[in-house]
């Protein structure tokens, strides 16, 4: 059964300590791993797909990274903006969304 | 601003009421989504749409009923809803079934008194 596991479930930093949020996956058939910001309220904001291991983008303060079991958003120097709840979703041969419960992130200034 | 759009934002009904929410797409995407979003759980698939048809429905109770008129627009039609179904209801596209690159609306805010 395809499954994501993100860890930790809630994580503070203080304004410019870095830290990375974990996704681990297992998924038949790997079309791709996702991430998304989602702000108190508001629908899941697209940030990032990665399709395949050693795969890297980056956006802003952002980097998310890929291996065959893991996925890290990688998060330098965070801004209190940077606070939300960030997630995690794979897709595989059955072309769903699995989702992982998330990890709530504050940065305090 | 997406380009998914969902109305209302926020919604309260008696259990007996019927009500629809509205999904509007404009990123000319092919698939569309509805969710729900429930507290401490991961987005729970209800239905999906490709080029209008439904092509799953993830064991959703019949008081759910969705509508795909066009590839732009989908609804959740609720009648008879209990206390347990209040949610944020998510709806999003993807270019197609097998792209499922999501991106999806602001959300529907329900509450069921």
């Amino acid at each position: 059964e395809d499954q994501v596991t993100q860890s930790p479930e809630a994580l503070r930093l203080q304004e410019g300590e870095s830290s990375s949020l974990n996704c681990s996956y297992t998924v038949s058939g790997l079309r791709g791993l996702f991430w998304y910001r989602q702000d108190p309220g508001k629908g899941p904001e697209f940030l990032f797909t990665l399709y395949s291991a050693g795969e890297e983008k980056e956006k802003e303060r952002l980097k998310a990274t890929l291996t065959k079991k893991e996925s890290f958003l990688h998060i330098t120097a965070p801004k209190p903006e940077d606070s939300a709840t960030y997630l995690c979703a794979s897709s595989g041969a059955t072309n769903k969304l699995i989702f992982g419960t998330g990890t709530l992130l504050a940065v305090q200034p | 601003e997406t380009g998914v759009t969902q109305t209302p934002r926020h919604l309260v009904m008696g259990m007996t009421n019927k009500k629809s929410l509205k999904c509007e797409q404009h990123l000319g995407h092919n698939a569309m989504y509805w969710y729900k979003q429930s507290a401490k759980k991961p987005l729970e698939l209800m239905f999906v749409y490709s080029l209008e048809e439904r092509v799953e429905n993830n064991s959703v109770p019949s008081r759910f009923s969705p509508e795909c008129p066009n590839s732009s627009h989908l609804f959740l039609h609720l009648h008879t809803l209990q206390p347990e179904d209040s949610a944020l209801y998510l709806c999003a596209s993807s270019q197609s079934r097998v792209r499922t690159e999501a991106f999806f609306g602001q959300g529907t805010r329900l509450t069921v008194v």
